[in-house]
């Protein structure tokens, strides 16, 4: 167990169905991030939440909805995806400010498959 | 544009032999690296970091060297085990932006 907890870890869903992905963190961090990872590519950063702040979206689809309601949670809210859009969703939390340096701690992800 | 790469997609290695794992960047205002092993089923972990002040970092088993003038970062394994077989991932930070590479895939071979 790393600090950071997401839940489920597999899920399957149809392309009109709506789902939500949550991401807990207990280390204290104060920023939270979603990545999106597929076969063979980089991570691909979807959203940062710093402060319970959002500070970037990368041009991610609408299809897309993250909420952070405290500094502790992160949800990404899925509607009407598409099959493309099957992945490993992680979840990332790190601490950043005060002229520290610190690396991200991520979840284990969540498998999702879209049919 | 910037971009943090590998050189190697994969890599096999033979049980108790050492392994390099070798990652340039482009940004020179990169100031802090990380290596991350992310075995399957599981989320990229934290093994070692190096500041842009250090050119080496040891760990148990791991080293990290970094050479800011052709802009390098290499991960040593020694006695590389069963269980180091993942994919490793190199990472740069720039004004606590994250930037990670693709990753190298690791077979280890018994």
């Amino acid at each position: 167990e790393t600090g950071v907890t997401q839940t489920p870890r597999h899920l399957v869903m149809g392309m009109t169905n709506k789902k939500s992905l949550k991401c807990e963190q207990h280390l204290g961090h104060n920023a939270m991030y979603w990545y999106k990872q597929s076969a063979k590519k980089p991570l691909e950063l979807m959203f940062v939440y710093s402060l319970e702040e959002r500070v970037e979206n990368n041009s991610v689809p609408s299809r897309f909805s993250p909420e952070c309601p405290n500094s502790s949670h992160l949800f990404l809210h899925l509607h009407t995806l598409q099959p493309e859009d099957s992945a490993l969703y992680l979840c990332a939390s790190s601490q950043v400010g005060g002229g520290d340096l610190y690396g991200y701690t991520f979840g284990s992800g969540t498998r999702l498959t879209v049919v | 544009g910037e971009s943090v790469g590998l050189h190697l997609p994969t890599l096999s290695v033979q049980e108790g032999d050492n392994s390099i794992i070798n990652c340039a960047y482009s940004n020179s205002a990169s100031d802090y690296f990380i290596w991350y092993k992310q075995e399957s089923g599981k989320g990229p972990q934290f093994i070692i970091d190096i500041r842009s002040n250090m050119d080496k970092r040891q760990g148990q088993r791991v080293t990290v060297l970094l050479n800011k003038t052709v802009k390098h970062l290499s991960l040593q394994i020694a006695a590389t085990q069963p269980g180091d077989s993942a994919v490793y991932f190199c990472a740069e930070n720039m004004y606590d932006k994250v930037i990670f590479g693709p990753g190298t895939s690791l077979s280890v071979i018994p």
